[in-house]
């Protein structure tokens, strides 16, 4: 059974502040998406990562695909009260097409 | 553009009671998932459909029925509601392919049910 370790689960920083976001496996991925959820909503793909090694940029957030397609990273810059949410990594698996296994999410909070 | 459409947005029902909760999409996907999502757990997957006729377990499929007439619909039962059952439901579309898709699922706004 693949597994997605998302941490921290939890995080409450101050404007301003960076921050990472780890998602790891022992399982090899095909893709890896990152989702961001607000209260009330249903999850909104940010980006797919799909080459090991890959380095996307949306504005203030990093997001990497580990060599071994293994492990993902999120690293925000200069975090605003606008990125609160709950992210969520989600893997795509060699032949599961279509089918996401998902982390368990990190519950971001930034305060002004 | 309506996207993924779910209904009820909210539902209490008693233990043993049934429902469907329902789910259609407008963007001609193939590919459809129900979700159940608890606190500090992601997202699990319950079932899915590949199109229309063909559905699959998923990873919690116990208590769940599913059917796909149709391409825009797809519809989730829940027989002898369990307090377990308790949780916030959500139907996803994609576009995708059996050997990969990369393609971004597009999730409803979700049904929260609660079974007292």
């Amino acid at each position: 059974t693949q597994l997605l370790e998302q941490s921290p689960q939890f995080l409450s920083i101050q404007e301003g502040e960076n921050l990472t976001v780890y998602c790891n496996s022992s399982s090899v991925f095909s893709s890896l998406q990152w989702y961001r959820q607000e209260p009330g909503e249903g999850p909104v793909l940010l980006v797919t990562v799909v080459t090991g090694g890959e380095v996307k940029k949306l504005k203030r957030l990093t997001f990497q695909f580990g060599d071994a397609r293994k492990d993902s990273s999120l690293h925000i810059t200069a975090a605003q009260p606008g990125d609160t949410g709950l992210y969520l990594c989600a893997g795509e698996g060699y032949n599961q097409g279509g089918k996401l296994i998902f982390g368990q999410g990190t519950e971001l909070s930034v305060k002004p | 553009n309506a996207g993924v459409t779910q209904t009820p947005k909210f539902r209490i029902l008693k233990i043993g009671q049934s429902m469907t909760l329902q789910c259609t999409q407008d963007m001609n996907h193939n590919y459809m998932y129900w979700y159940r999502q608890d606190p500090g757990m992601g997202l699990k997957l319950i079932y899915y459909s590949v199109g229309a006729g063909i559905t699959d377990k998923g990873e919690v499929p116990n208590g769940y029925n599913v059917s796909r007439s149709t391409t825009e619909d797809f519809p989730l039962r829940l027989e002898l509601a369990a307090p377990s059952q308790t949780s916030v439901y959500f139907c996803a579309s994609s576009y995708s392919t059996r050997q990969y898709s990369n393609q971004p699922q597009h999730f409803g706004d979700g049904t929260r049910l609660s079974i007292l």
